[in-house]
C-alpha cells in the first residue's frame, strides 16, 4: 500500500535557526496537505499543494511539492517558540480520493529559547 | 477555533460504559470523518460519512458504532471498550467526498477506558 515517509521524527533547534521536514510517499500524489499539531492539540490544516513544483509561503514558513508530486517539504525561517508542535504531511490515497488520508509519522519540533 | 465542534472535550469511562462523542459543522460539508490518534503517533481513520452514509469502515470493531443522523451531525457511540481504546478522538469534515479541498478537524475528545 501507499506509504507516506516524514523524516525527521525529531528536531531540536534554538530559537532563530531554521528547521525543515521532508516528505517522500511511494506513489505519485494528486495533492499534499501539512498540518501542525501542538503538545495536547489537535491538528490544524496549515496548506495544500496541488501543482507539479509548487511552493507557497506563509509568513516564515514555505512549502514546497517536488516536480514529480512524490515529495514536498516545509521550511521554517527563524524558528520560535510558538513554532513549537509535530508536523504532519499527508497525502491522499492512491486512488487519488481524499476520502482517506495517508499521514507521515510526524516531525516533533522543539525550540530552545 | 475550530468550525468543526466535538463533546465532550475529555472522557473518562469504564470499560461496561456506554458513551457516545459527538461532532458538529455547519460549513454545510457533504463528508465527515472519524480519526483516532494515539500518542506521538499520526491519526488513523476509522470512518467516512459520505452526503450522510457510512462509505467506509477501516475494519473498526464493533465497540465504536457511528451514526449520521443529519449532514450536520456525527456520532460516535462507545460500547464495552477496553483501555487499548484510550486515544484522542477526532472528527473532521471536508466539502465533499474527495475534495480537493480539506476541511477541518475539530479539536477532539480525549478519551481514557478504565
Amino acid at each position: 500500500g501507499q506509504q507516506v515517509m516524514q523524516i525527521p521524527q525529531y528536531q531540536h533547534v534554538q530559537e532563530g535557526e531554521d528547521f525543515t521536514t521532508y516528505c517522500n510517499s511511494s506513489t505519485t500524489l494528486s495533492n499534499i496537505q501539512w498540518y501542525k499539531q501542538r503538545p495536547g492539540g489537535h491538528p490544524v490544516f496549515l496548506i495544500q499543494l496541488v501543482k507539479s513544483g509548487e511552493v507557497k509561503k506563509q509568513k516564515r514558513l514555505t512549502f514546497q511539492f517536488g516536480e514529480a508530486k512524490k515529495n514536498s517539504s516545509l521550511h521554517i525561517t527563524a524558528t520560535q517558540t510558538t513554532d513549537v508542535g509535530t508536523y504532519f504531511c499527508a497525502g491522499p490515497n492512491s486512488g487519488g480520493s481524499n476520502y482517506k488520508l495517508t499521514f507521515g509519522k510526524g516531525t516533533l519540533l522543539t525550540v530552545n529559547p | 477555533d475550530t468550525e468543526v465542534t466535538q463533546t465532550p472535550k475529555h472522557l473518562v469511562m469504564g470499560m461496561t460504559n456506554k458513551k457516545s462523542l459527538k461532532c458538529e459543522q455547519h460549513m454545510g460539508h457533504r463528508a465527515m470523518y472519524w480519526y483516532k490518534q494515539k500518542a506521538k503517533k499520526p491519526p488513523e481513520l476509522m470512518f467516512v460519512y459520505s452526503y450522510e452514509k457510512l462509505s467506509i469502515n477501516e475494519s473498526v470493531p464493533s465497540r465504536f458504532s457511528p451514526e449520521c443522523p443529519n449532514s450536520s451531525l456525527l456520532n460516535l457511540h462507545l460500547h464495552a471498550l477496553q483501555p487499548e481504546d484510550s486515544a484522542l478522538y477526532l472528527c473532521a469534515s471536508s466539502q465533499t467526498p474527495g475534495s480537493s479541498l480539506w476541511g477541518a478537524f475539530g479539536s477532539g475528545t480525549r478519551l481514557t477506558v478504565v
